[in-house]
């Protein structure tokens, strides 16, 4: 069970579009469509903001866009806003025997 | 509203046993998968386990594997983790965490305040 791969810092001025990836494996990003992505700000418990690769729960924006290639799965920000600095990790279904992962995680900064 | 309240964290000492707990009001518990994962200070966060719906189904990851028992109490909304032969690397806040799906695979959409394990002699 390794944990999915992320960049450890992103950062965007207002206004811009950011993108985070997430690099999985054959045994869980690319062979389900079941990853998900969460914000953290400090202290805090994760929110979840996309499931199911691209799908918003209720209530999140839709600055928020999640989508998948092969064994990588992305999380774009548009339009960043300054609430929108805190960590952010993917998640993703392993399969019955590791069941779920989750990424190194990224600090998004907002400049 | 969901509300997911986890109790039974505390300071004990390596190889020492921990249970906790995890209070859920807010939904049919009965019909969703349910999951812990902890976060170690400063660190990322880590699945730890998972349980189906009757409780006959479990998931470990490797770490806490033969160490860990989870469990659910479905007439009484609670979700437990019995944790035994702790370690140092054990020490982190531990989450409960509903699914957004009852299956439990795609992501987990409430979570609840964490409970901190320190594991120190």
């Amino acid at each position: 069970q390794s944990a999915l791969t992320q960049p450890a810092s992103v950062s965007g001025s207002p206004g811009q579009s950011i993108t985070i990836s997430c690099s999985g494996t054959r045994s869980d990003v690319g062979s389900y469509d079941l990853v998900s992505w969460y914000q953290q700000h400090p202290g805090k418990a994760p929110k979840l903001m996309v499931y199911d690769v691209s799908r918003r729960p209720s209530g999140i924006s839709d600055r928020f866009s999640g989508s998948k290639s092969g064994n990588t799965a992305s999380l774009t920000i548009s339009g960043l806003q300054a609430d929108d600095e805190a960590d952010y990790y993917c998640g993703s279904y392993a399969g019955s025997s590791s069941f779920y992962a989750f990424g190194t995680g990224t600090r998004v900064t907002v400049l | 509203e969901v509300q997911l309240l986890e109790s039974g964290g505390g300071l004990i000492q390596p190889g020492g046993s921990l249970r906790l707990s995890c209070a859920a009001s807010g939904f049919t518990f009965s019909n969703y998968a349910m999951s812990w994962v902890r976060q170690a200070p400063g660190k990322g966060l880590e699945w730890v386990s998972s349980i189906g719906l009757s409780g006959s189904n479990m998931f470990y990851a490797d770490s806490v594997k033969g160490r860990f028992t989870i469990s659910r109490d479905n007439p009484k909304n609670t979700l437990f983790l019995q944790m035994y032969s702790l370690r140092a690397e054990d020490t982190a806040v531990y989450f409960c965490a509903k699914p957004i799906t009852v299956a439990g695979r795609s992501g987990f959409d409430y979570w609840g305040q964490g409970t901190l394990v320190t594991v120190s002699s």
